[in-house]
């Protein structure tokens, strides 16, 4: 079966530190990964997404995520972390069953970056 | 580019009483649209899931039926709702990138 797992519920930054988001996944095939982040009472915001080619994938709001396929993860990533970064992020990947563009969502982490 | 607008913002309905949820998307030709839930701010469960005019297929037997009576428009209802149908709602598109894009949500409260 296809799934993401985020094993973190809660991660804690100071500002200015770098943040990682953790991720992994099981597929069988090539997987299609996806990160969103989640403002409060707010709808999911897309990130960034791996399909193919360059390991290392750029975002929106300068988040980076690393796909390693020998470690099965997608981590999101970022060199400097800011205030207004805290928010609910969920890594999620594509159903390679579904004809729908169906995603499989992780059970979120909750990103907290204290002044 | 696409813009998704939901309506109404937030709903505080009786146990019992009906719910009509609507979605409508812009920008956009025969996406497919969804319909999620998520409970406590935490996790998204897949609802419904449309891939035309008409066409609709339920992830999860429940109180709650949808509805696709035009190309960029989505409906959630129910006949009776129940206390557990209580939490937020959103509503997603998918183009052929497979990116899914989400609506700003409905809030529903029921007492």
């Amino acid at each position: 079966a296809q799934s993401v797992a985020q094993p973190e519920d809660q991660v804690n930054v100071a500002e200015g530190n770098p943040l990682t988001v953790k991720c992994t996944y099981s597929v069988s095939g090539n997987p299609y990964l996806f990160w969103y982040v989640q403002y409060p009472n707010r709808g999911l915001q897309f990130l960034l997404k791996y399909i193919t080619g360059d390991n290392l994938v750029k975002g929106s709001y300068g988040f980076e995520a690393e796909f390693n396929k020998s470690q099965t993860s997608f981590h999101l990533k970022k060199p400097s972390a800011l205030v207004s970064d805290s928010a609910l992020y969920f890594c999620a990947v594509r159903d390679l069953y579904s004809s729908a563009s169906k995603i499989i969502f992780g059970s979120g982490t909750r990103l907290s970056i204290r002044p | 580019s696409q813009t998704i607008h939901q309506w109404p913002a937030t709903l505080v309905q009786p146990v019992g009483s009906p719910l009509s949820l609507e979605c409508t998307v812009e920008g956009t030709s025969n996406p497919n649209l969804y319909w999620y839930r998520q409970a406590a701010g935490r996790g998204l469960q897949l609802l419904f899931y449309s891939v035309g005019i008409g066409q609709i297929s339920s992830e999860v037997p429940q109180n709650l039926s949808a509805s696709r009576p035009q190309d960029r428009q989505f409906i959630l209802s129910s006949k009776k709702l129940l206390l557990s149908d209580s939490g937020f709602y959103l509503c997603a598109l998918a183009e052929r990138t497979d990116t899914q894009y989400f609506g700003p949500g409905t809030r529903l409260t029921v007492l």
